[in-house]
């Protein structure tokens, strides 16, 4: 069964600081996506990383994916206020017909 | 162009009731899917459909039924819903039953009482 984790599952962070959410999934897949939430909205798409190696960045998000480590980081720069969201990461399963989602890292970007 | 529909926005509901939540999308995706939120959790799977014509069970199938009546429309189904099934219902569509770019709807916050 394929689990996925993500931490921290809150971060409250000053704006103009850099860190970076993990994660973390407990079987082999090639494929691994980030989504951005707003308070009572719907997903957002961020980032798709189809192979080991996947870089992507835009804005002040970067994500990359590491499959031999089963590793997947969403590292933000220089924060603002408005990347104040709550991001999952979803990883899709070997047949590809299926997401199974982390639970979550709420990001609170203070001034 | 709406991209991913959903009605009704809330619903509240006595247990033992049912209720058939929508879903429409028009960008011609040929897969559907309908997740689950509960509070501070990830979505989980409840049954999804790779093409008009087909339906498969996700993670959390139980108590839920759902129709793939044509291309554009998926719908859910719960026949006598529980207050384990309070969640926020949300519908998601993709080009082909590859993931990549899945579009998620507004959602349904759905309370059973």
């Amino acid at each position: 069964e394929l689990k996925v984790e993500q931490n921290p599952l809150f971060l409250s962070m000053q704006e103009g600081k850099n860190y970076t959410i993990y994660c973390n999934y407990s079987t082999t897949s090639d494929r691994l996506y980030w989504y951005r939430q707003d308070p009572g909205k719907s997903l957002e798409s961020l980032f798709v990383l189809l192979s080991n190696g996947a870089v992507k960045q835009e804005g002040r998000l970067m994500a990359s994916l590491d499959t031999k480590a089963r590793l997947s980081t969403l590292h933000i720069t220089a924060a603002v206020h408005d990347l104040s969201a709550t991001y999952f990461c979803a990883v899709e399963n070997n047949a590809g017909n299926m997401l199974t989602f982390g639970g979550g890292t709420r990001l609170m970007v203070k001034p | 162009n709406a991209g991913v529909t959903q009605t009704p926005k809330f619903q509240v509901l006595k247990t033992g009731q049912s209720m058939t939540l929508q879903c429409a999308q028009d960008m011609n995706h040929n897969s559907m899917y309908w997740y689950r939120q509960d509070p501070g959790m990830g979505l989980r799977l409840i049954y999804y459909s790779a093409s008009e014509g087909t339906t498969d069970k996700g993670e959390v199938p139980n108590g839920y039924n759902v129709s793939r009546l044509n291309k554009r429309e998926f719908s859910l189904r719960l026949e006598s819903a529980a207050p384990s099934q309070t969640s926020v219902y949300f519908c998601a569509s993709s080009v082909t039953d590859s993931l990549y770019e899945q579009y998620f709807g507004p959602g349904t916050r759905l309370t059973v009482t």
